[in-house]
């Protein structure tokens, strides 16, 4: 399994500029999770997945917008893109019920807006 | 859910055992203790939890007090590439509360 993948590995944008991060993972997981991580800092929650056609926002949802089509895939859309965005972005996955604690994390995604 | 507090860095001769001691005195009786750690650059990494007894795995131990305020987790034989920043998470087990909340944990540093 390749578990969870992120594409790209790193992105520069200009302000006002939008893209999606693309987030993939095989293990059958119903859970899914958008976060972010500042320098320094420890990772916030941006939105979750409970499954196909579900999400939630997070701790920190302003200015992203995602949509969960399939099991496999949870894309993050960023609109209008802003420097206070510049952040390392991680996917996660998490089996349903106990384990929805053992969270699977992407490589990430590097971002800078400029 | 129950906040945590953690020492900012730590360091750990290679070989030796590394404990890295969380308190959590706000823990609520149906909360368990989740540790993390993220290494350089990567994505963090699940280690291990428990509820209120002590909790063994291949990668490391978890020491839960008995009146579960504080816990230790225990890497038996620090090796080099465990130098990471560990994160101590309390939260809820299963149901609709599955939400990971990350502060600036612990910097491992092991030294050869």
């Amino acid at each position: 399994n390749a578990g969870v993948t992120q594409t790209p590995k790193f992105r520069i944008l200009k302000i006002g500029q939008s893209m999606t991060l693309q987030c993939t993972q095989d293990m059958n997981h119903n859970y899914m999770y958008w976060y972010r991580q500042d320098p320094g800092m420890g990772l916030k929650l941006i939105y979750y997945s409970v499954g196909a056609g579900i999400t939630d926002k997070g701790e920190v949802p302003n200015g992203y917008n995602v949509s969960r089509s399939t099991t496999e895939d949870f894309p993050l859309r960023l609109e209008l893109a802003a420097p206070s965005q510049t952040s390392v972005y991680f996917c996660a996955s998490s089996p349903q019920g106990a384990g929805v604690y053992e969270q699977y994390f992407g490589p990430g995604t590097r971002l800078t807006v400029t | 859910d129950a906040k945590t507090t953690q020492p900012p860095s730590m360091d750990c001769a290679e070989g030796r055992a590394a404990n890295l001691p969380c308190n959590h005195s706000t823990i609520s009786g149906n909360e368990y203790v989740y540790w993390y750690r993220q290494i350089h650059s990567q994505g963090p990494q699940y280690i291990i939890h428990g509820l209120k007894n002590n909790e063994t795995n291949e990668m490391a131990s978890l020491i839960i007090t008995e009146d579960r305020k504080s816990s230790t987790l225990i890497l038996p034989h620090a090796t080099l590439r465990d130098t990471a920043v560990y994160y101590c998470i309390v939260g809820r087990g299963g149901g609709s509360n599955y939400k990971l909340t990350f502060g600036k944990g612990t910097l491992l540093t092991v030294n050869p």
